[in-house]
Parts: C-alpha cells; structure tokens; sequence
C-alpha cells in the first residue's frame, strides 16, 4: 500500500512557458502533501506544503507566485511552474502522508528540463 | 531552521566490510527516518524512528536513534554490491515536511 505517483515523469520545455506536474495519492487519502526539489549531486530541499482544501504554505526562500500549488482533492495535488527558466531545471518529486501516520511516501518524481 | 549533518557524503569500500553511516543536528526529532534513492527515482523509505534509544534491524542494516533523539547512524554488515546508492536520512518534527542530510553515496565494489 501507500503508492504515490507523479506525471509525467519527465518533461522538457521552453523558457518561458508554464509546466504542470501531478502528484497523486493511489490508495490511500491524503491530507498533506509535500513538494521538494532536488539538484543534481544534492539531497532534497523541501518546497512547499499543502492541506487539502487550503492554501499551501512555502518554505522561505520559494516564490509561491512562480510554483502555484493546488491540492483540491484528497488524492491530488499539483504544482505549476509559472513562467519556467533554466535554473528551474530539477528533480521535483512530492510526498503524501494521512491517517493516523506521519510517515511520508515520496513519488517517483518529475525530472523538468528548461530550454 | 533546523539543519541535519549526515557523514560522510562519499564512501567506497570493498564488498564484505562494514559501515556506518551518521546522521546529527542540535535539535530533537519527533521522528528520524532513513531513505534510499536510485538515480531518477524518488527516495523509498526503509525505516522510521520514534522512540530514543530505539534499534531497528533491517536484513544487514541496523538503524539506531540516539536516546536523546538528536542523532541516529544506519551500520551495514557485510555490504554487497546491490547495497550501492543514496542514503538520506530525515528529520520530522510532527506533521511538517522533511528536513534532508545531504546523502551518503555509497559504493560497494565487487
């Protein structure tokens, strides 16, 4: 149990354009998810968190207008890169937890490549 | 911020020795947890960690959170080149996100 998808699981794109990325809970509901992002050679910073239903709360440093994050759903949330540059490239994955458990389950994240 | 010093980041040893891997900080976790990575794949949880003191054996690992629950150490026993990959540990405090080591990226050589 406790599976985690992401889409797609690359995309590259032009600057300048906006890329969207799923992440969905399979089997099991969840109330908070996560969003990170990984450079190469790096561990995983995270992003961003959101609660189903509510606006997503962001780590310091994180533009929120630049990565939009919506989480209408117990078994989805998404994250926009709003007008996406070359530094945007990286690893983006997202983790879900709910229940009665914090544990996280991470993705298989999204590799963005921007041109 | 809370930070989490995982050592060492690279570590390269012949197939059959042992290791161990640490995770620190000055802060005390509601729960540690220790990931493995492959490259291009989102990192799969091996254990968790709540309770100071605890010990968690996993085939040849062995997960050890420190009693005061500021540090925990991943030791492998015999190490096998299938064991070769990413080693992140990460630190909970309640419901919020992650906070990540850097990584050990471990090499076992036949």
């Amino acid at each position: 149990g406790a599976v985690v998808s992401q889409h797609p699981s690359r995309v590259i794109c032009k600057s300048g354009t906006s890329v969207k990325i799923e992440c969905r809970s399979l089997d099991f509901q969840a109330t908070t998810m996560f969003w990170y992002r990984q450079f190469p050679k790096q561990s995983l910073m995270l992003m961003a968190t959101s609660n189903e239903g509510s606006k997503a709360t962001y780590e310091q440093g994180v533009e929120k207008d630049k990565f939009l994050i919506n989480h209408a759903s117990l078994t989805l949330s998404t994250l926009t890169v709003t007008s996406a540059h070359p530094e945007d490239s990286s690893f983006y994955i997202c983790s879900a937890s709910g229940g009665a458990s914090d544990t996280q389950y991470f993705g298989p994240g999204t590799r963005l490549t921007v041109l | 911020t809370q930070l989490l010093e995982q050592s060492p980041q690279f570590l390269s040893i012949q197939e059959g020795e042992n290791l161990t891997v640490y995770c620190n900080s000055s802060s005390v976790f509601s729960s540690l947890q220790w990931y493995r990575q492959e490259p291009g794949e989102g990192p799969v949880l091996l254990v968790t960690v709540v309770t100071g003191g605890e010990v968690k054996k996993l085939k040849r690992l062995t997960f050890q959170f420190g009693d005061a629950r500021k540090d925990s150490s991943l030791h492998i026993t015999a190490a096998q080149p299938g064991d070769t990959g990413l080693y992140l540990c990460a630190g909970a405090w309640g419901a919020d996100g992650l906070t990540f080591g850097k990584g050990t990226h471990l090499i076992i050589q036949p």
